[in-house]
């Protein structure tokens, strides 16, 4: 199916363990983004691509890494979870009509125990 | 850091009430862009605004954007059940690399 994916939709991990979320889009879009939400803090930027192979922070990157050897992916990985990264996680992709607009997979919901 | 605001933070009205939610900030964006969000689904694009002044209209949904580039409102007229949900605005403030979003209005809409 064309669009924007995203795995798994829910994971439970223990605190210390290293889980990657997976970003797949068909679209080809040079943007790709992963965003956290939070309760009272919104959708906050973790890190972003402009394309393969060129990444950069975001607003909130620390404990997190990622990597983009092939533009239509864009895994995200916590080397070491902790309590604080229990979040739901969104990925996303931009492309310019006009001006630039996202589109967003449908989220992983995250906990760490 | 630029910050968007969102007002109000909760909306619950009747069906066929109209209403306006307003995203704010001191920054200058190169474009905003509203967003509704559904429990367990991802934001889904509504519309883009790119010109300062710029109104576009999507059915009962009326969107502008500042002169400045600054603000946007959002503006619904008689309001369906199915128009409630999450409303997020994000701006775009380094063409495409990086977006700010609103912290959202949360709407319901009661039959």
């Amino acid at each position: 199916d064309a669009g924007i994916t995203q795995s798994p939709r829910y994971k439970i991990t223990e605190t210390g363990r290293q889980v990657t979320l997976m970003c797949h889009q068909t679209w080809s879009h040079s943007y790709m983004f992963w965003y956290r939400q939070d309760l009272g803090h919104g959708l906050r930027l973790i890190y972003y691509s402009a394309a393969a192979d060129i990444t950069d922070k975001g607003e909130v990157p620390d404990g997190y890494v990622v990597s983009r050897s092939k533009t239509e992916n864009f895994p995200l990985t916590l080397e070491s979870a902790t309590r604080s990264q229990t979040s739901v996680y969104f990925c996303a992709s931009s492309v310019f009509q006009g001006g630039y607009e996202q589109y967003f997979g449908p989220g992983t919901r995250l906990t760490v125990t | 850091t630029q910050l968007l605001e969102q007002s109000p933070q909760f909306l619950s009205i009747q069906e066929g009430e109209n209403l306006t939610v307003y995203c704010n900030s001191s920054s200058v964006f190169s474009s905003l862009q509203w967003y509704r969000q559904e429990p367990g689904e991802g934001p889904v694009l509504l519309v883009t605004v790119v010109t300062g002044g710029e109104v576009k209209k999507l059915k009962r949904l009326t969107f502008q954007f500042g002169d400045a580039r600054k603000d946007s409102s959002l503006h619904i007229t008689a309001a369906q059940p199915g128009d409630t949900g999450l409303y997020l605005c994000a701006g775009d403030n380094n063409y495409g690399q990086n977006f700010v979003f609103g912290p959202g209005t949360r709407l319901s809409v009661l039959p």
